[in-house]
Order: structure tokens, then C-alpha cells, then sequence
């Protein structure tokens, strides 16, 4: 285990639903990350949230919208999504210094997300 | 930005024979080099890293080497075991910045007993 768990594992909506995949992490880090892992395709970063606050945003689809109520605990929520947004999504922490330098990501096991 | 290549896409090797993978990168600004392994149903997990300070580190049948004149770094795992067979992913980022890991596309590792 690598102190980062994701829910649910498994996730299957039609298109108008809307759902919420939720990550956390027991490291005591103060960054969150999401990215989307697609067959035959590099792990593409979402988001990153640093000390609770957004700083990167990788031209999402804003039918993607993440949340990061404590730096323990990451959201994102999903609403009428596409069929090729079906993937395997990662969230990952880590220790931000205080130069804004990141140290290793942890990844969680993902949520495998299949839209109908 | 930066990009990061890497090869083979598929390798395939017999029980306790070597395997290598290669990874370019375009940013010469870039300085830290991470290699994660991802099993099946699992995340990317980090196995070995390594800094551009030093042009090699070993851990026990892995090591890593980088060769910052080319842009180029390696994995390199000897006497592979078939539990050694996952996905294997190279990255990059500039540590002092916080940018984040450019990922490659990844390596296909079996190894057969």
C-alpha cells in the first residue's frame, strides 16, 4: 500500500449522470495530483492542488471539476461525461518544499471509469 | 514544454536475463528523472530515481543511469524474475520549479520462467 486510497475502484455512468471520485492520503503531504491514464497513451496530468490551493489546471473540460476541501483529501467531480473519457484516473500526493519543489509522487491503485 | 520518449514499447525477456529501458527528454532544464512500475489493477508505483547530479544509482537489481549531455537516461534491471512483468514508466520535471512529471509512454516488460 503507498498511503493513498481512491473510491470507488470501479465506476461505470451514462452520460448524464453525475458521480464523484474521492482520494486520500495518510502521508501528511500538501500536494494532490489527478491525472487520466488512457490505453496506449502517457499519464496525462488534470490537476494539481499545492497547500489546498489550485495551481495547475491542464485544459480540462470543465465537465471535470476537482475539489480539495484539506490536503488530505481530494475530489473530483464528473458530470455528463463522454465515452472517451473512459479511462483509469490516478490521484497521486506529494511533499511540496518551501521552494515550490516537488519530491516523489504516490499513487493510488485509480478508479476504473467506463462511460456508457 | 518538455517531452519524454521512451523504448521499446514491448519487451520481452527470459527468467534472469537483463532488460533496458531507454528515455529521452527534451528539456535540458530538467532534473529529476523517476521510474515507476505499475502491476496490473494497481497505480504507478516509484521503484528507483535519480537526480541530475549523479550519472548512476543502484538498488540491488536495479539501477538507473543518465546522461545529461545527451538528454538520455536508462533503466536497467539484471537477473529479471517474473514477478519483475508490469508496465514500466519513465519521467521528468525540474524539482526547484514543481513542475510536474511528464510521463512516457511506457514499457511492457514479460519476463518468462
Amino acid at each position: 500500500e503507498t498511503g493513498v486510497t481512491q473510491t470507488p475502484r470501479h465506476l461505470v455512468m451514462g452520460m448524464t449522470n453525475k458521480k464523484s471520485l474521492k482520494c486520500e492520503q495518510h502521508l501528511g503531504h500538501n500536494a494532490m495530483y489527478w491525472y487520466k491514464q488512457s490505453a496506449k497513451k502517457p499519464l496525462e496530468l488534470m490537476f494539481v492542488y499545492s497547500l489546498e490551493e489550485r495551481v495547475e489546471n491542464n485544459s480540462v473540460p470543465s465537465r471535470f471539476s476537482p475539489e480539495c476541501p484539506n490536503s488530505s483529501h481530494l475530489f473530483l467531480h464528473l458530470h455528463t461525461l463522454q465515452p472517451e473519457d473512459s479511462a483509469l484516473y490516478l490521484c497521486a500526493s506529494s511533499q511540496v518544499g518551501r521552494g515550490g519543489g516537488s519530491y516523489e509522487q504516490y499513487f493510488g491503485p485509480g478508479t476504473r471509469l467506463t462511460v456508457t | 514544454g518538455e517531452n519524454v520518449e521512451q523504448h521499446p514499447s514491448t519487451l520481452s525477456v527470459q527468467e534472469g536475463d537483463s532488460a533496458v529501458i531507454k528515455c529521452t527528454y527534451s528539456d535540458s532544464a530538467s532534473n529529476y528523472f523517476p521510474w515507476y512500475k505499475q502491476e496490473l489493477g494497481k497505480g504507478p508505483q516509484l521503484i528507483i530515481d535519480i537526480r541530475s547530479n549523479v550519472g548512476e544509482k543502484k538498488d540491488q537489481r536495479i539501477a538507473v543511469t543518465l546522461n545529461k549531455t545527451a538528454k538520455h537516461f536508462s533503466l536497467h534491471i539484471t537477473e529479471t524474475q517474473p514477478e519483475d512483468s508490469a508496465v514500466y514508466f519513465c519521467a521528468a520535471s525540474i524539482l526547484q520549479a514543481g513542475t510536474a512529471l511528464i510521463f512516457g509512454k511506457g514499457t511492457t516488460l514479460s519476463v518468462s520462467s
